[in-house]
């Protein structure tokens, strides 16, 4: 079983400061990683799918990067809108399992 | 456009059966490019992945609630239901419903709002 861990928990920042968040597989998932954000009350909302495209509609200070084990989710200049809970999720296709990370809460500093 | 709604009780009394349907709408449940899945999310907590179905009925389950979980489709109402057994306090969550993109090693890419289920007697 792949166990993500994401780094930190809780990450401050200021509005306009970039925001760097780590996601770390506990073995190879390739490039089969993606990142959500999700706000109070509502579902997910995808950013990034293999490892580093952003989805439709999604701004480009969104970036991601990263194979393997390690992933990085950089928001380049965070604006208010971003400030949320991030996921990554790994979905490695065998054995067909889908599994998220604890998820990092970007906070107003 | 695609949408999905899940729908059922929001409340189960402890050991019973959970059940909940998602409905899909602006598109077909039987499209070979997609898988469909539900995940959770227990109140403050984080996501986890339940399930995940194909439209001929081919599952994936989450090896942690494998024995108490069913998944099904009814391609005939566009809809996929879960079943979730036995059920404890801890169940209690927002149950959301998903569309996996690209198959087995495929994302959740469309999600329904989410229903919140509570297990309480």
């Amino acid at each position: 079983e792949v166990v993500m861990t994401q780094s930190p928990v809780i990450l401050s920042v200021s509005p306009g400061e970039r925001a760097t968040l780590s996601c770390r597989a506990s073995q190879s998932v390739s490039s089969n990683l993606a990142w959500y954000q999700q706000k109070p009350g509502q579902a997910p909302r995808l950013l990034i799918y293999g490892a580093s495209t952003r989805a439709t509609g999604i701004p480009a200070r969104f970036s991601g990067s990263g194979s393997g084990t390690e992933f990085t989710l950089t928001i380049s200049s965070l604006q208010s809108g971003d400030f949320a809970v991030y996921y990554c999720l790994q979905y490695d296709n065998w054995p067909p399992t889908w599994t998220f990370g604890q998820g990092t809460k970007v906070e107003i500093k | 456009q695609l949408q999905l709604q899940e729908s059922g009780p929001g409340l189960v009394k402890p050991s019973e059966t959970l059940s909940l349907t998602c409905t899909v709408s602006g598109g077909s449940i039987s499209s070979t490019n997609y898988y469909w899945g539900w995940i959770r999310q227990p109140p403050g907590k984080g996501l986890e992945w339940i399930g995940s179905i194909y439209h001929t009925g081919s599952t994936y389950y989450n090896p942690s609630l494998k024995s108490r979980v069913t998944i099904s489709v009814d391609t005939s109402k566009n809809q996929f239901s879960l079943k979730l057994s036995s059920v404890t306090a801890a169940d209690t969550a927002v149950y959301f419903c998903a569309r996996v993109r690209g198959l087995l090693g495929g994302y959740f890419d469309v999600w329904g709002r989410g229903t919140l289920v509570s297990v309480s007697s």
